[in-house]
């Protein structure tokens, strides 16, 4: 059973820094992964999807990548701002381009001004 | 271009009493897919709508079901309601499998259920 997990849970930094989010999946065999964030009482904004042939995808400030081979994720948010302050959630794909997805339960983000 | 649409936001119920929750999907998307949300489980899959038919099913008990309509809207229904059905329900869609699209899912913003 695909379990995943994301480090940290909770992250609080100043505002400007790098930092870098994690995810492992306890099955490496995913197909797609994808990054969302989530606002307090807000749906789920896609952010990032590394499709099953890629291994890495960049938008603006936001860098994610996936090692299929040891089942890891990174999201590595460049220049912080307190607007990113927000729940980060890593899916994947169990075996094919489905709806179907497992999440971690996410890591807390506070940027500080 | 119109994203996924959930209706209604908010709704209060009462244990036994039935819901129905509904999802438009975005325009040319025939996936839609259910998740429920609580701060103890964290989001979990409940089933997913292709051209009409059920393609996935989460481990949820049979008082969940859904279904999808030609114009690729779905809804979900959860009957005889109980304290744990509280939760933030949400719809995410996509243009599903064999049809070029490249997986990504689309959320709406939920439908938040109390259950009292």
């Amino acid at each position: 059973k695909q379990e995943v997990t994301q480090i940290p849970a909770a992250l609080s930094v100043p505002e400007g820094e790098n930092l870098v989010l994690n995810c492992s999946f306890t099955d490496s065999a995913i197909y797609n992964l994808q990054w969302f964030r989530q606002d307090p009482g807000k749906g789920l904004t896609s952010l990032l999807l590394i499709q099953s042939s890629q291994r890495e995808q960049t938008s603006g400030r936001l860098n994610a990548s996936l090692d299929k081979s040891s089942g890891r994720s990174t999201l590595y948010i460049a220049a912080s701002q307190p607007g990113d302050s927000a729940t980060y959630l890593c899916a994947g794909h169990g075996s094919s381009n489905t709806g179907k997805l497992i999440f971690g339960q996410g890591t807390t983000l506070q940027v500080k001004p | 271009k119109a994203g996924v649409t959930q209706t209604p936001r908010y709704l209060i119920k009462t244990r036994g009493q039935q819901v129905t929750l509904s999802c438009s999907p975005i325009s040319g998307h025939r996936s839609v897919s259910w998740y429920q949300q609580t701060p103890g489980q964290g989001l979990q899959f409940l089933f997913e709508y292709f051209s009409e038919t059920q393609r996935n099913k989460g481990n949820f008990p049979g008082r969940f079901s859904g279904r999808q309509f030609s114009n690729s809207r779905s809804e979900m229904n959860v009957s005889t309601l109980e304290l744990g059905d509280s939760a933030l329900y949400l719809c995410a869609s996509s243009f599903g499998l064999g049809t070029g699209g490249t997986g990504e899912l689309f959320f709406g913003e939920g439908s938040r259920l109390t259950v009292l």
